[in-house]
């Protein structure tokens, strides 16, 4: 069982460089989302996608772009690098917005920004 | 004051014995509450989520209290296989997870 993929794990990028993180879940879930992980910082919230079709702005937008390309895939990019941005990434997915429902990780994409 | 806050350790522990960490929240509307568990350079998973009468889950307890808004996770005779970050995550209001920064456990022989 994939669960949810992300590519790349690992990148370096100079700044103003450009990328973008791949994500894809194959568990039919509804909602998706992406987060950074910094040391000594729990996960912060950067973009998430309650229902296909919708994409809306988490606690540290600011940088980043999401598009929910459809049901099972949901990118994030990043425009212009800064090393502010050096950072571990994770794309998680979960069956719905509301209730108590567990979120399913990628395994990490480590960003570093030079 | 940050909204989920926990000890980040580490905690050094031996092996059988029995150990327990707390997490606080700030926002009392907060609706559901989780421990997940994240090995070092890996990606969270959930342990297991708490419930308002306390649940156990093998060795594991988690507990509530809405009063002085806490949760604790309580591991009973401790494995090395244990050893690994404690992420406590609330879920708020708006139904957005947010995440404390982890305690961190190893477990010794």
């Amino acid at each position: 069982n994939a669960g949810v993929t992300q590519t790349p794990k690992f990148q370096v990028l100079k700044t103003g460089q450009s990328m973008t993180l791949q994500c894809a879940q194959d568990m039919n879930h509804n909602s998706m989302y992406w987060y950074r992980q910094d040391p000594g910082m729990g996960l912060r919230l950067i973009y998430y996608s309650a229902s296909e079709g919708t994409t809306d702005k988490g606690e540290v937008p600011n940088g980043y772009n999401v598009s929910r390309l459809n049901k099972r895939e949901f990118s994030l990019r990043l425009e212009s690098a800064a090393p502010s941005q050096t950072s571990v990434y994770f794309c998680a997915s979960s069956e719905a917005w509301t209730g108590n429902t567990e979120a399913f990780f990628g395994q990490g994409t480590r960003l570093t920004v030079v | 004051r940050k909204e989920v806050e926990q000890d980040p350790g580490p905690f050094n522990v031996p092996e059988g014995a029995t150990v327990a960490f707390n997490c606080t929240y700030s926002n009392s509307a907060s609706q559901s509450f989780f421990w997940y568990r994240q090995d070092c350079r890996k990606e969270p998973k959930l342990l297991m989520s708490v419930y308002s009468s306390g649940n156990e889950d093998g060795r594991f307890t988690a507990q509530l209290n809405r009063a002085s808004q806490y949760i604790s996770l309580l591991i009973r005779d401790s494995k090395l296989s244990d050893s690994a970050t404690y992420l406590c995550v609330v879920k708020d209001g708006n139904y957005q997870l947010i995440w404390g920064a982890g305690t961190k456990l190893i477990i010794k022989p």
